[in-house]
């Protein structure tokens, strides 16, 4: 199985700051990745995915970027809505895996 | 207004068995990747399976952690996705979430994301 690990865990940031979340993956795959957010008590919601496209009607503050194993999401300024948990996907091949999340709070 | 509403969720022994639906609408369910994906209290995402569109056969793939005891099907004629849950473990316990795919082209296969998700419904196994 396809290992993905997130980097940070755990981010305290502040609104309007710029933030970057990394994911590595265990083996190449290619661009094949998303971005999902979620928010406590809600379902994830797709955010990026082809490591770069953004869904229809995400904000374009966020951006993805990577191929093979190395990805990162950036939110370009943070706004209170964007406090919430992300988790990158792999979706190569299977089976699916997610990341084991970041965190995102409030400074 | 693409929506997915999943139910059947509740509390089961370990050992048991439960069913949970997915009812579908506005979009043409008969075309779409659905998957499943869970949820343990206080955790990540899991992957737990998927079935294709009804052109690919309605073929299944799942989780290593649920394959044998986990099995996914379709109602075309409802708009109804099923997941039936046998031999039920307390690691089951979780948030069962269904979503549709979206289908992406690349390198001579279409790959699978999860654009459209339900809100969940709860699973508890204990005795």
């Amino acid at each position: 199985d396809i290992q993905l690990t997130q980097s940070p865990s755990f981010l305290s940031a502040s609104v309007g700051d710029r933030v970057t979340i990394t994911c590595r993956a265990s083996q190449g795959i290619r661009s094949y990745l998303a971005w999902y957010q979620q928010k406590p008590g809600k379902a994830p919601k797709l955010l990026i995915y082809v490591a770069s496209t953004l869904q229809s009607g995400v904000p374009s503050r966020f951006s993805g970027s990577g191929s093979g194993t190395e990805f990162t999401l950036t939110i370009s300024s943070l706004q209170p809505e964007d406090f919430a948990t992300y988790y990158c996907q792999q979706v190569n091949s299977y089976p699916v895996t997610f990341g084991q999340g970041t965190r995102l709070e409030i400074k | 207004e693409v929506q997915l509403v999943e139910s059947g969720g509740g509390l089961v022994q370990p050992g048991g068995s439960l069913r949970l639906s997915c009812a579908a609408s506005g979009f043409t369910f008969s075309d779409h990747y659905m998957d499943w994906v869970r949820q343990a209290p206080g955790m990540g995402l899991e992957w737990v399976g998927r079935i294709s569109n009804k052109g690919n056969s309605y073929t299944t793939n799942y989780a290593a952690s649920v394959k044998g005891r986990f099995a996914i099907s379709s109602d075309e004629s409802k708009n109804s996705l099923h997941l039936q849950m046998n031999s039920l473990k307390t690691e089951d316990t979780a948030v069962y979430y269904c979503a549709s795919l979206r289908a992406v082209y690349g390198d001579g296969y279409y790959y699978h994301y999860m654009d459209v998700w339900g809100k969940g419904t709860t699973v508890t196994v204990s005795s």
